[in-house]
């Protein structure tokens, strides 16, 4: 299982562009998530998406967009880049424990690199 | 809203000594408790976690100890060796709508272990 993967590694924006973070995860799990890691801010939720078809606000999401058409993938957009969106940002996934009716760990990618420039 | 609060910033241990990171939250629904360790340049990777009806867990040279009435939860490294240089964050579960699987994290601990 290659887990959680995401691209592109990097990329660099001019303020204004627009462009498209892709999440993919094979190990069949419901929930997804986007954050963004900012020195000193630890991990910060932008949306996140309890099933396919479904996305939910998290702490952070002004200028952002995201869907889940399909239970794999989990896609985040920015429609006009700003400076202010520079970050480093992790999709996660997860799934629910019916059995102790509780939530499990949330699995990591390796992360995207952003500047907007 | 819920808030942790994740101390120190920076820690400086000596190789084969102990280190102990400390978090407390706010919200007394939280039930799960999970540290991840960053690696530079990865994304963060699940160590060890402790759910609300468990006081301490341990696996090998970590444990976790959780304090449900002062809410708060600690991190403890034993015989700590130069791998374990990286940034440690403490996280807390919330109830946000439909979804009780969100996390609120701390703003992270860089643990340094000098050889």
């Amino acid at each position: 299982n290659a887990g959680v993967t995401q691209t592109p590694k990097f990329r660099v924006l001019k303020t204004g562009q627009s462009m498209t973070l892709l999440c993919a995860q094979d190990m069949n799990h419901e929930y997804m998530y986007w954050y963004r890691q900012d020195p000193g801010m630890g991990l910060r939720l932008i949306h996140y998406s309890v099933g396919e078809g479904t996305t939910a606000k998290g702490e952070v999401p002004d200028g952002y967009n995201v869907s889940r058409l399909k239970k794999q993938n989990f896609l985040l957009g920015l429609e006009s880049a700003a400076p202010s969106q520079t970050s480093v940002y992790f999709c996660a996934s997860s799934y629910f424990i019916r059995s102790l009716a509780a939530y499990n760990e949330q699995f990591f990618g390796p992360g995207t690199r952003l500047t907007v420039l | 809203g819920e808030n942790v609060e994740q101390h120190p910033s920076t820690l400086s241990v000596q190789e084969g000594d102990s280190a102990v990171i400390k978090c407390t939250y706010s919200d007394s629904a939280s039930n799960y408790f999970p540290w991840y360790k960053q690696e530079l340049g990865k994304g963060p990777q699940l160590i060890i976690d402790i759910r609300s009806n468990v006081g301490e867990k341990k696996d090998q040279r970590i444990a976790v100890t959780l304090n449900k009435t002062a809410k708060h939860f600690s991190l403890h490294i034993t015989e700590t060796q130069p791998e374990d240089s990286a940034v440690y964050f403490c996280a807390a579960s919330i109830r946000d709508g439909g979804s009780q699987g969100n996390l609120i994290f701390g703003k992270g601990t860089k643990l340094s272990v000098k050889p």
